[in-house]
């Protein structure tokens, strides 16, 4: 079983549509959590951190819940620009305390 | 310099040719971390380095990948005697001082990688 666990897709939703993506984690261990997009071809880049508590950052929303070890991403309104794979990130104290372990991400394809 | 560099972007080799990748972090980042991406999956962790000390290299796939970063700045992955299943991105990422346990990962800059691809 992979340590962080993603729905690949592609989930392919119109303009303007709401859209979840899910993220289970094994380590319990896992201190800090995040999303990374992706565009093809393209390096990832951190979108946003996720707290316990949740956060939101204008039409994204990340939720945490430790017990379930479970993370989720909403993104509201979408647009043609968030086209792009979403990467579950997870960092665990691993030798220098820095290791990052990423889902295999999941495919967004939003359409006109 | 503004970004992480990545050198070649692109390298074609043939089986059993030694490769190796060059990395130039952002000036004064502390920790570099290499990553390898095959196709359709998420970047896999390979290893870390803290300026010269590289911490952990529990993600490197077998004794033909070594790392290094000599003096702290630019760091070089190299493959011995490549193998197909070697075929990926090679995504070099650098954090500042201060991205420890507490705030690592938010700073991770990574650059554009290195594509490998073995005949």
């Amino acid at each position: 079983r992979k340590e962080v666990e993603q729905d690949p897709g592609p989930f392919n939703v119109p303009e303007g549509a709401t859209v979840a993506f899910n993220c289970t984690y094994s380590n319990s261990a896992s201190q800090s959590f995040f999303w990374y997009r992706q565009d093809c071809r393209k390096e990832p880049k951190l979108l946003m951190s996720v707290y316990s508590s949740g956060n939101e950052d204008g039409r994204f929303t990340a939720q945490l819940n430790r017990a379930s070890q479970y993370i989720s991403l909403l993104i509201r309104d979408s647009k043609l620009s968030d086209s792009a794979t979403y990467l579950c990130v997870v960092r665990s104290l691993g030798g220098g305390g820095n290791k990052l372990t990423f889902g295999t991400g999941t495919q967004l394809k939003v359409e006109l | 310099g503004a970004g992480v560099s990545q050198s070649p972007r692109y390298k074609v080799a043939k089986r059993g040719q030694d490769v190796a990748l060059r990395c130039d972090p952002i000036s004064g980042h502390v920790s570099l971390f290499w990553y390898q991406q095959a196709l359709g999956q998420g970047p896999e962790f390979l290893t870390y380095f803290q300026n010269e000390a590289q911490l952990d290299k529990s993600g490197l796939p077998s004794d033909r990948f070594f790392a290094e970063r000599p003096e702290g700045s630019v760091s070089t992955l190299k493959i011995q005697r490549t193998q197909q299943e070697d075929s990926a991105v090679y995504l070099c990422a650098s954090s500042p001082p201060g991205s420890g346990q507490i705030s690592g990962a938010n700073v991770l800059t990574f650059g554009a990688g290195s594509r490998l691809t073995v005949l």
